[in-house]
């Protein structure tokens, strides 16, 4: 298994633009699990979803960021507009049911400007 | 919710020697403690991990010590190498009744530099 595949790995975009991230989890996992990662504030969660269905999206910091899990192997992270604070690396990450290990993608490092 | 506090954030220590990274947490219903390493512009790779039923856990270099009552739990890496330069995280979770991973709350990392 490639493991965690996310999309792209890098992308520079201008503020007030949609941009969408992606992430194919390992096969089988059941959990996907979307974390920013910034200087100030460390890893971040922002929701997760367990069999597709979104269990907690407490951490969506605002209304202009978005996610959705279509099918077992597809999530996707959008953000509309996207502001220059948005700027940081974005991880996904997958585990299997009964398992512990969180498998983080390689992530996306995401610029506004 | 939960909280995870870890010190330090930089620690440089020489070649052959022994580093510690401590973290606390928060929430007494916490009950799975991992730690990921992260080289620079890597993904977070979990090293070893602990389970709140036992009190320490050993894989060569690397133990992790697990403190309940206090909320607490630490990284031992014994005989560093220079290859051991990275970010460390700690982090905390409950675990669903299968076992099955939730939420990780991660503590906010140490630089760990290994000098030569």
């Amino acid at each position: 298994d490639a493991g965690v595949i996310q999309s792209p790995r890098h992308e520079v975009t201008e503020m007030g633009q949609e941009v969408t991230l992606r992430c194919k989890p390992i096969s089988g996992h059941d959990y996907l699990f979307w974390y920013r990662q910034t200087m100030m504030r460390g890893l971040e969660l922002l929701i997760y979803f367990n069999n597709n269905v979104p269990i907690d999206d407490s951490g969506m910091p605002e209304d202009r960021f978005s996610a959705k899990m279509p099918n077992a192997s597809f999530s996707t992270l959008k953000i509309q507009p996207s502001e220059p604070r948005d700027s940081a690396v974005y991880f996904c990450a997958s585990s299997p049911q009964g398992g512990s290990e969180a498998f983080f993608g390689q992530g996306t490092r995401l610029t506004v400007v | 919710g939960e909280n995870v506090e870890q010190h330090p954030s930089t620690l440089s220590v020489q070649e052959g020697d022994s580093a510690v990274i401590k973290c606390t947490y928060s929430d007494s219903a916490s009950n799975y403690f991992p730690w990921y390493k992260q080289e620079l512009g890597k993904r977070p790779q979990l090293i070893i991990d602990i389970r709140s039923n036992v009190g320490e856990k050993k894989d060569q270099r690397i133990a992790v010590t697990l403190n309940k009552t206090a909320k607490h739990f630490s990284l031992h890496i014994t005989e560093t190498q220079p290859e051991d330069s990275a970010v460390y995280f700690c982090a905390a979770s409950r675990l669903g009744s299968s076992g099955s991973a939730r939420q990780l709350t991660f503590g906010s990392g140490t630089q760990l530099t290994v000098l030569p």
